[in-house]
Order: structure tokens, then C-alpha cells, then sequence
């Protein structure tokens, strides 16, 4: 079974750029998390989706950061415009969902670079 | 709020000795929790989690756990340790709503 799949693995891009990274879940999972893992520190949500739903945004900095799960499945992070204080890796992870189903199987991350 | 304290940032040890890693975690509520590992330029592996029942839960790669809800902590621990075992460990609290809570992570570091 293929686990969760995040692209790209790195960017480098100039300030003030717009990126965006995409993560595609285990199959049939219908929780996808958006982490952000700063350099020495444990991942930090930013958004949790409940299929195609939103349903804990509050830690995601909207005034420049934007995501989408289309139909519940592939989901896009987007950040526009980049900061240096973006610098960091961007995990996906995905769950089976349910309350006590909270096991979140984890992509290799995307790490970014904002120069 | 939940939140999750590692006590140690870094922890070396000699191959073949113990090693335990210390979880510290707050919360109002019953929890769940979780030991995750992070090798280099890597996403995080989940080694063991705690949802109810038996107090030591046992993982893979011969890493267990014990949750002592009286000092809310919820420590690892291996017997006898590997070079393969030098990684970042991360303690994970939930109150069941699908949100995973970290702490800043304990690099473990083995030496021959």
C-alpha cells in the first residue's frame, strides 16, 4: 500500500514568490493534516481536513496561507507571498478518522527554502 | 489546553545500553499518546501509542512504553540500543479529536 505522498521534496524560491505543495493521502483515509515543522522543533497543525471540510483552521496564517482538498482526496498548500520566516518542512500526514482512530500516517515533507 | 513537554533535546548513549526518553504532557481530559520517530530528511514513523487498556504498550523496533496518569507522563524506553536507533523522537498527545500536539523532539544518539 503506497503511504502518504508529498511533492516536492525541496524548493528554494526568492521571497515574496508564491509556492504551493501538494500531498496525496493513503487511500480511503478521510483525515489530512498540514504540519509545519520549523528547524529543531515538533510539527505544528495547520490545518486539519474531515474529507473535503476544514474543520480546524485556526493555526493557519491566512492572510497568506491558503489550502484546498478537492473532492476529499488530493490536498494543496499554498503560500503567497512567501517569507523568510516560511523556511521550513511542510509535513502531510492522514488518518482513518473517527475519534479513536487517531493513528496519522506521515509523507516525507516538503522542505522549503525562502531566500 | 494540551501540551507536551520533552524533557531531554538530546540524549547520547553507548551501543547495547538503555536509553529512556522522557514525555511530560498536560491536559484536562483523557488523552491518547503517541511516540513518533523522524529519521534524517524524513517524515515521522509512528513507533507506539497508548488509547486505553495495559499501561506499557509495546512498539516496534523493541521500544516500549509506560503511562502513569498520576504524573502524566508517558516515557520510552529500550533495553539495549542500535546505532540504526540514532533519530529524532517525538511524544504526541490527542484528546481524541484527530489533532496531534508535539513536543520539540529528543535526538537520540548512538556511539559505538
Amino acid at each position: 500500500e503506497a503511504g502518504v505522498v508529498q511533492s516536492p521534496r525541496y524548493k528554494i524560491i526568492e521571497k515574496k514568490q508564491p509556492v504551493a505543495f501538494w500531498c496525496n493521502p493513503i487511500s480511503g483515509h478521510n483525515t489530512l493534516y498540514w504540519y509545519r515543522q520549523n528547524l529543531g522543533q515538533g510539527p505544528e497543525l495547520l490545518i486539519r481536513y474531515e474529507n473535503e471540510e476544514a474543520v480546524d483552521d485556526s493555526q493557519l496564517p491566512k492572510d497568506r496561507f491558503s489550502a484546498e482538498r478537492l473532492k476529499g482526496v488530493d490536498s494543496t498548500l499554498k503560500i503567497q507571498p512567501a517569507e523568510l520566516g516560511d523556511s521550513a518542512v511542510y509535513l502531510c500526514a492522514s488518518s482513518l478518522g473517527g475519534i479513536r482512530n487517531t493513528e496519522a500516517f506521515f509523507g516525507q515533507g516538503t522542505r522549503l527554502t525562502v531566500v | 489546553a494540551q501540551s507536551v513537554t520533552q524533557l531531554d533535546s538530546q540524549v547520547p548513549v553507548f551501543e547495547e545500553a538503555p536509553v529512556e526518553l522522557r514525555c511530560n504532557y498536560s491536559s484536562s481530559v483523557s488523552v491518547y499518546l503517541f511516540w513518533y520517530v523522524q529519521y534524517p530528511n524524513q517524515g515521522l514513523q509512528l513507533l507506539l501509542k497508548y488509547l486505553s487498556g495495559s499501561t506499557l504498550v509495546k512498539g516496534i523496533n523493541g521500544f516500549e512504553a509506560e503511562f502513569n496518569k498520576s504524573q502524566t507522563s508517558f516515557h520510552l524506553r529500550k533495553p539495549s540500543v542500535h546505532i540504526s536507533d540514532t533519530a529524532e523522537y517525538f511524544c504526541a498527545v490527542s484528546e481524541g479529536q484527530g489533532n496531534l500536539i508535539f513536543g520539540k523532539g529528543t535526538k537520540l544518539s548512538v556511539k559505538p
